[in-house]
């Protein structure tokens, strides 16, 4: 089993409409979990971060983090063809091994306007 | 700041062929990162060096990979002999630190095809 797994889409949704996108893990002991957005051909940006379980929102985006299931989420909401692009999830145990961050492979969203 | 700059944006060679990718990191930041992505791996991370000191290189996949960082300023991964198995999308990034709110900025990538 990989260690953290993505569905890769592609994604294809109107604009306006609100996304979902998930990633399931393996490893326990991740604590911090991330997601980054990578336009085409450009690399990935730190989009929102979030510490262990629970919810965090920044605007029309909202993290969730469920641990005992080991399952995260990104929303958004009102979803703008501005927002298409490749997101990828990315977790870390912290500690001394903050450096190594495991990604998920991405999710391909197209938001048609 | 310009951010991350890694050059060349794309290059083409031949297998058998040495590669030399290059990055400038971000002005101040101690913390340099040589990543690959593939459709097939995703995002994985090869080497990581700090005050250009090389910490943990067990990403690196073979000897035909090395990477240096002869300053603050420079960083190198270079390939030799390159094969076409190495045909993928290099990323540099740096960072201030290691703390786990720390964000790792990721400079525009090399796109490598080896024929």
């Amino acid at each position: 089993q990989k260690e953290v797994e993505q569905d890769p889409g592609p994604l294809s949704v109107p604009e306006g409409a609100i996304v979902s996108l998930n990633c399931t893990y393996s490893n326990s002991a991740f604590q911090y979990f991330m997601w980054y957005r990578q336009y085409s051909r450009k690399g990935p940006e730190l989009l929102m971060y979030t510490y262990s379980s629970g919810n965090k929102e920044d605007g029309r985006f909202t993290a969730q983090v469920d641990k005992s299931s080991k399952y995260i989420s990104l929303f958004i909401r009102d979803s703008q063809p501005s927002d298409s692009a490749t997101y990828l999830c990315a977790m870390t145990t912290g500690g001394g091994s903050n450096y190594k961050l495991t990604f998920g492979k991405g999710t391909l969203l197209t938001v048609n306007p | 700041d310009a951010g991350v700059i890694q050059s060349p944006r794309h290059e083409v060679t031949e297998m058998g062929q040495e590669v030399t990718l290059r990055c400038k990191p971000i002005s101040g930041h101690d913390y340099l990162f040589w990543y690959r992505q593939t459709m097939m791996r995703g995002l994985e991370l090869l080497i990581y060096f700090n005050n250009n000191v090389p910490i943990d290189d067990s990403g690196m996949p073979e000897d035909r990979f090395s990477a240096k960082m002869p300053n603050a300023s420079f960083s190198t991964l270079k390939i030799q002999p390159s094969e076409p198995r190495d045909s993928a999308v290099y990323f540099c990034a740096s960072s201030h630190n290691l703390a786990s709110t720390d964000t790792q900025y990721f400079g525009p990538g090399t796109r490598l095809t080896v024929l």
